[in-house]
């Protein structure tokens, strides 16, 4: 069946540094992958998009990686600060318009 | 240009009633998705609606259906409430042609007793 991982539930890091979250996924031909912002009590806001065809993407602190041979995204943020806390979901795509979102990491970043 | 409005934000329902669901998406938005959101199995798809046709069907029961009108607003209705049905419950606009970002709504937050 088709999977979309999150690598873990919560990750701590402190301000400053670079906090990386990975979506490993399985049984799935992506064409497009996303990258969502949750806050409590909210809807995700779009992030960022990469193409299957796509490597890397950047914008502004944030860097998403797309490998269709692991299977797997990475997403970025460097120089994080505490108003990066938030809930960061990955969201696969397929050519028939299918979105499919991962569980999510919580991101907790501290001063 | 206003945002995804989801009505109502907060309802409780007691088991077997039923409830329905109300989405306004961005104007010009011809795309409309549902997802179920709860802390166990985060976002769950439930449907997607485009053109008052449904283009994409999630793994739920028959209990869970919506409709989308000329005007491209979006409603979804659950009969037969059951506890478990208790999530956020999340709307999703978008142009609809070209794939691209989903835009969300605040989410009607659905309490089951």
């Amino acid at each position: 069946s088709q999977k979309i991982e999150q690598n873990s539930e919560a990750l701590n890091i402190q301000e400053g540094k670079t906090a990386t979250l990975t979506c490993n996924y399985t049984n799935y031909s992506p064409a497009y992958l996303q990258w969502y912002r949750q806050d409590p009590g909210r809807g995700p806001v779009f992030l960022l998009l990469i193409r299957e065809n796509e490597k890397e993407k950047r914008k502004e602190r944030l860097k998403v990686t797309f490998d269709t041979t692991l299977k797997q995204s990475l997403f970025h943020i460097t120089a994080s600060q505490p108003a990066d806390s938030a809930t960061y979901l990955c969201a696969l795509e397929d050519n028939n318009n299918d979105m499919r979102f991962g569980a999510g990491t919580r991101l907790t970043v501290k001063p | 240009k206003a945002g995804v409005t989801q009505t109502p934000r907060y309802l409780i329902k007691t088991r077997g009633q039923q409830v329905t669901l109300s989405c306004s998406p961005i104007s010009g938005h011809r795309s409309v998705s549902w997802y179920q959101q709860t802390p166990g199995q985060g976002l769950q798809f439930l449907f997607e609606y485009f053109s008052e046709t449904q283009r994409n069907k999630g793994n739920f029961p028959g209990r869970f259906s919506g409709r989308q009108f000329s005007n491209s607003r979006s409603e979804m209705n659950v009969s037969t409430l059951e506890l478990g049905d208790s999530a956020l419950y999340l709307c999703a606009s978008s142009p609809g042609t070209n794939t691209g970002e989903l835009f969300f709504g605040e989410g009607s937050r659905l309490t089951v007793l």
